[in-house]
């Protein structure tokens, strides 16, 4: 079956950094999203790798490995309002979307 | 402002009641889908519609239906509600074809089934 693995949840210290990894099985790979749910909230996008290799965007990062079947989204400069889920999700072959069940990220001051 | 609508934000529903859940968008996106989203799990996509005229099953589409009527509206239905489907209920939209690129979420609807 297809299956995405996400750590349930992790602490870190504002102003710190951190990392969220995500380990997928798929039929085939046509993409990998990551998404921030903040509490009681919509998911929002964030980042999308489809080649291998890190894309930047400002203090969020997100690496993707093919070969591996990893990826992992990394934090810098954690801010109080970084506290949200972070959510995982690959694009199979056949274009289904496949979700984990997220990662609960908690700030501490 | 450019988004999704959806209706009602909440709702507490007597089992065996018949209730639709409404989401609008105004982005002019082709594809549209539902999911709900329980503690602990993923996001399950329900069903979904990569234009005006089709939809399609998700991975648990039973006790709901859905209708796409035109691009802008993509209606819930649950024919007789059940506890099980207590749940909140997320409308997206995405432009291009199905999980062609990153999906839109409406603010959500939160539904008890009691």
């Amino acid at each position: 079956g297809q299956n995405i693995d996400q750590p349930t949840e992790m602490t870190a210290t504002e102003g710190a950094i951190v990392q969220i990894n995500c380990t997928y099985q798929t039929s085939g790979f046509n993409g990998l999203f990551w998404y921030q749910q903040h509490a009681g909230e919509a998911p929002t996008f964030l980042s999308y790798n489809v080649l291998d290799g890190l894309e930047e965007k400002g203090r969020f990062s997100s690496f993707l490995s093919r070969s591996k079947g990893y990826s992992y989204l990394l934090l810098k400069e954690l801010q109080m309002k970084d506290s949200a889920s972070y959510l995982c999700a690959v694009t199979d072959s056949n274009y289904q979307l496949i979700w984990g069940a997220g990662t609960k990220l908690i700030i501490k001051p | 402002i450019a988004g999704i609508t959806q209706a009602p934000t909440s709702q507490i529903l007597a089992a065996g009641r018949r209730m639709t859940l409404r989401c609008t968008q105004d982005m002019r996106h082709n594809a549209m889908y539902w999911y709900r989203q329980d503690l602990g799990l993923g996001l399950r996509l329900i069903h979904y519609s990569n234009t005006a005229g089709t939809t399609g099953k998700g991975e648990v589409p039973d006790g709901y239906s859905v209708s796409r009527a035109n691009t802008d509206d993509f209606p819930l239905t649950l024919a007789s509600a059940v506890p099980s489907q207590t749940s909140v209920y997320f409308c997206a939209s995405s432009p291009g074809e199905v999980n062609g690129g990153p999906l839109h979420f409406g603010n959500g609807t939160r539904l008890t089934v009691t």
